[in-house]
């Protein structure tokens, strides 16, 4: 089946600095995702990909969808203490569902 | 706002009970799917459905069963619980499968089976 390369597994970082984590796929996709989950709930939308080449942020999270459609990757600028948690890639492809990585996890000290 | 409803939220199950995980969606959404999480594995497609009387296998669907007889309902169920299937279960939603529609999400039910 469908895989997603996520990395790095986890990360352990200092607030303040900046994260940059990615997605790579044997396939294409035609959408890209990227997902947070804290403990004990559901994975949590951030951003949404459509187009190749897209490059779209949201406040201090940034991701863009690789041109080969085959890759994607998240930054986050600035971290602070409440962005620690769980962040998925997923990707979709029309008439199939979305496919997770399998998880970077962040840990921010203060 | 229902949204995505699952149930039962805890469930502990013996070795060999069946049972059944519901998921509700008050959305009129064409696509349903169910995920398992376990650690370090992220989120599985156990099965997926694109419409009503139309299901298919996700990455790990051996041990569990599904239908899909109306649009806002899709059952998971589980045939003879084992050890390995306990996991936190995920139903999600969305309207079809084409760029640019939302997938919303259950928000999990927590499975052990002993």
């Amino acid at each position: 089946g469908q895989q997603l390369n996520q990395s790095p597994q986890s990360m352990f970082i200092q607030e303040g600095e900046d994260v940059s984590m990615n997605c790579t796929s044997s396939s294409i996709f035609n959408t890209w995702l990227w997902y947070k989950q804290e403990p004990g709930e559901g994975p949590v939308l951030l951003i949404a990909l459509y187009k190749a080449g897209e490059l779209t942020s949201n406040g201090r999270l940034t991701a863009q969808f690789g041109i080969t459609r085959k890759d994607s990757f998240l930054n986050i600028s600035a971290s602070i203490p409440s962005d620690v948690g769980i962040y998925f890639c997923a990707g979709y492809q029309a008439g199939t569902a979305l496919i997770f990585g399998k998880g970077t996890t962040l840990s921010v000290s203060s | 706002n229902a949204g995505v409803t699952q149930t039962p939220k805890f469930q502990v199950l013996k070795t060999g009970q069946s049972m059944t995980l519901q998921c509700a969606q008050d959305m009129n959404h064409e696509y349903m799917s169910w995920y398992r999480q376990d650690p370090g594995m992220g989120l599985r497609l156990i099965h997926y459905s694109v419409g009503a009387g139309i299901t298919d296998q996700g990455e790990v669907p051996n041990g569990y069963n599904v239908s899909r007889s109306t649009t806002e309902d899709f059952p998971l169920r589980l045939l003879s619980a084992a050890p390995s299937q306990t996991s936190v279960y995920f139903c999600a939603s969305s309207y079809s499968g084409q760029a640019g529609n939302t997938i919303y999400f259950g928000e999990g039910s927590w499975l052990t089976v002993v």
